[in-house]
């Protein structure tokens, strides 16, 4: 079965500083990997994704995952944190096969400090 | 831009009411799911359908119940509303060409008195 464990339940940054967010990952296969971010009082958006090929992964509003196999990690960085980044992220995992509902992570809330 | 809707967003009834959450989604997705999340806290599946017809449980345990009778519809239904189904849920789809995104809707937000 898989799991996601995501490190820090509570992260904060100063504003214009680097983001990390940490996820790491158990899965019997190659996993599928996301990021979902939420605002307050609304649904999840998805921040990026990988599936398969490049374990760089690009997604919206700067935010960037490796996946790292050897590490069972998908961390989520961004270069420079904006006030309007301050939210809820999920790391969430399925199996590679796409049929397998999403596992999420605890989340971590990112506030970011002016 | 996902298109996926639910209704009501938000809802206040009394204990023993019977509630039904509507979910509808007009992207063709076979797939669809209910999330249970209480404020910050962490998302947990309590139904999933991979088509019509397909119903099954999700990993916490839920005293609600859904039907696939429509692809693009997937209500939740409470019979007998508890405070302790106060919650947030958030319904989601997911299907062929959506590249294994899953799309949520706005969420439902549940208070029962």
């Amino acid at each position: 079965a898989q799991s996601v464990t995501q490190l820090g339940s509570h992260v904060s940054v100063s504003e214009g500083a680097l983001v990390l967010l940490r996820c790491n990952y158990s899965s019997s296969v190659p996993p599928y990997l996301f990021w979902y971010v939420q605002y307050p009082n609304q649904g999840l958006q998805l921040l990026l994704k990988y599936t398969t090929g490049a374990t760089l992964v690009k997604g919206i509003n700067g935010f960037e995952a490796e996946f790292k196999k050897s590490e069972t990690s998908f961390h989520l960085t961004k270069p420079s944190a904006h006030m309007s980044d301050a939210a809820e992220y999920f790391c969430a995992v399925s199996l590679n096969s796409g049929n397998t509902p999403l596992v999420f992570g605890k989340g971590t809330r990112l506030s970011v400090i002016a | 831009e996902a298109d996926i809707y639910q209704t009501p967003r938000y809802l206040v009834i009394g204990t023993g009411k019977k509630i039904t959450l509507e979910c509808s989604q007009t992207m063709g997705h076979d797939k669809m799911y209910w999330y249970q999340q209480d404020p910050g806290m962490e998302l947990h599946l309590i139904h999933y359908s991979y088509g019509v017809n397909s119903t099954e449980k999700g990993d916490l345990s839920s005293e609600s119940t859904v039907s696939r009778i429509r692809t693009e519809h997937f209500p939740l239904t409470l019979e007998s509303a508890r405070p302790s189904h106060t919650s947030q849920y958030l319904c989601a789809s997911r299907g062929l060409g959506s590249g294994n995104t899953i799309y949520f809707g706005e969420g439902s937000w549940l208070t029962v008195v």
